[in-house]
């Protein structure tokens, strides 16, 4: 049973471009979370989405958005990246909303913006 | 693979003994607790968790307790191995929402 999948692996931007992530959730979860985690922090979270709406949002501007597909695979996406968005991009999948289901993270995506 | 948390506190313990990793939690109202690992260039990997209407718990190898009075919760390993070494998270969730938030993490250090 595959777990948490992201891709891809590492990504090099420049300021002012756009990049979408992609994240595939564990087999029987269709909740979805994106995390941000800076080097040297814990993870800060960006957003959820289920039955394909975004139900929360961290405190994240705009430029950061996504969406959840039927299969319940979700997609990061930021605009107009600064230096400071780089950082490593982690999705998180759970069974539901319920607060108590435990979030299995992905190995994340290593974004590096110049 | 990726270094993670390079200036994190640190926890240096030798192998066979037990760890105590701790962490002080902000949130009074915070329902749900869980410790995760996390090894260089991976995800967080999950450990234990705990409810607040518990003030212990135990897995293999691993025993959480939580302290309500003080918004205090600790992580002990027993025997720790060197497969132990990993930077450690705490994170709550108030309960009412599903979202983490994360404290700044310990790495775990195992000498031979």
């Amino acid at each position: 049973d595959a777990g948490v999948t992201q891709s891809p692996t590492h990504l090099i931007k420049t300021r002012g471009q756009q990049v979408t992530l992609r994240c595939s959730p564990k087999s029987g979860h269709d909740t979805v979370s994106w995390y941000q985690q800076a080097l040297g922090q814990g993870p800060q979270f960006i957003f959820q989405y289920y039955e394909e709406e975004e139900r929360q949002r961290g405190n994240f501007p705009d430029r950061f958005s996504g969406h959840q597909f039927p299969n319940y695979s979700s997609e990061l996406n930021v605009n107009a990246l600064l230096l400071g968005d780089s950082a490593l991009y982690l999705c998180a999948s759970s069974l539901s909303l319920q607060p108590t289901d435990t979030q299995y993270f992905g190995p994340g995506t290593r974004l590096t913006v110049l | 693979g990726e270094s993670v948390g390079l200036h994190l506190p640190t926890l240096s313990v030798q192998e066979g003994d037990n760890s105590i990793i701790n962490c002080a939690y902000s949130n009074s109202a915070s329902d749900y607790f869980i410790w995760y690992k996390q090894e260089s260039g991976k995800g967080p990997q999950f450990i234990i968790d705990i409810r607040s209407n518990m003030d212990k718990r135990q897995g293999q190898r691993v025993t959480v307790l939580l302290n309500k009075t003080v918004k205090h919760l600790s992580l002990q390993i027993a025997a720790t191995q060197p497969g132990d070494s990993a930077v450690y998270f705490c994170a709550e969730n108030p309960g009412t929402a599903s979202k983490l938030t994360f404290g700044t993490g310990t790495r775990l250090q195992v000498t031979l």
